[in-house]
């Protein structure tokens, strides 16, 4: 069945260092791909999507890019700040499966001043 | 425009009791669907609902119902609780259609004791 794997967490890294979190998944078809934000205490925030081939979805800084023959959409941003500690998750949305979005495990990050 | 509301935000119940989730989505959002949160098994599907019909189910047992109204707003229930009932459930709503992100509520914390 579909799925999707993330590099694991926590990821700590210090303020204005690069990041990338790796996302790979396993569809039939062509799904949307997505990566959310959930903080502290709240439910989850869409933070970018992409929903065909060599799409690149971006938003505040952060980058991903549907890469087709990699079955990848790794996260990047070039200089993290301490509010974007969060965990990260991947997902997709298969084209025959409506609403139903099939996540990663979630990776952590921590970023330090 | 009004965001995903969930209901309520903390529950604690006892073993082999039952319960009622509530979520409100988005105005004009047809679809909504139930993930369960745990640190062990991460973001899992339960189910989804549109247009008052369920259109997608995940691999929870029985015990884990759910229903929408006209309005779209949605219940899941829980019956005969265990203690690894205990978890976030989130909420999620959108349009419907594959490839259309979700909107997340900051979900209901359920602790069974």
């Amino acid at each position: 069945g579909d799925s999707v794997t993330q590099m694991e967490g926590p990821v700590t890294l210090s303020e204005e260092a690069f990041l990338t979190i790796n996302c790979t998944y396993t569809a039939t078809g062509y799904p949307s791909l997505f990566w959310y934000v959930q903080y502290p205490g709240e439910g989850l925030q869409l933070l970018l999507k992409a929903t065909k081939a060599d799409d690149k979805g971006s938003n505040k800084g952060f980058e991903a890019t549907y890469r087709k023959e990699t079955t990848s959409f790794h996260l990047e941003k070039g200089s993290v700040q301490v509010s974007d500690s969060a965990v990260y998750f991947c997902a997709l949305s298969a084209y025959n499966q409506g609403g139903k979005l099939i996540f990663g495990q979630g990776t952590e990050l921590s970023v330090k001043p | 425009k009004a965001g995903v509301t969930q209901t309520p935000r903390y529950l604690i119940k006892t073993r082999g009791q039952q319960v009622t989730l509530s979520c409100s989505p988005i105005s004009g959002h047809r679809s909504v669907s139930w993930y369960q949160q745990t640190p062990g098994q991460g973001l899992q599907f339960l189910f989804e609902y549109f247009s008052e019909t369920q259109r997608n189910k995940g691999n929870f047992p029985g015990r884990f119902s759910g229903r929408q109204f006209s309005n779209s707003r949605s219940e899941m229930n829980v019956s005969t609780l265990e203690l690894g009932d205990s978890a976030l459930y989130l909420c999620a709503s959108s349009p419907g259609m594959a490839g259309t992100e979700a909107f997340f509520g900051q979900g209901t914390r359920l602790t069974v004791v």
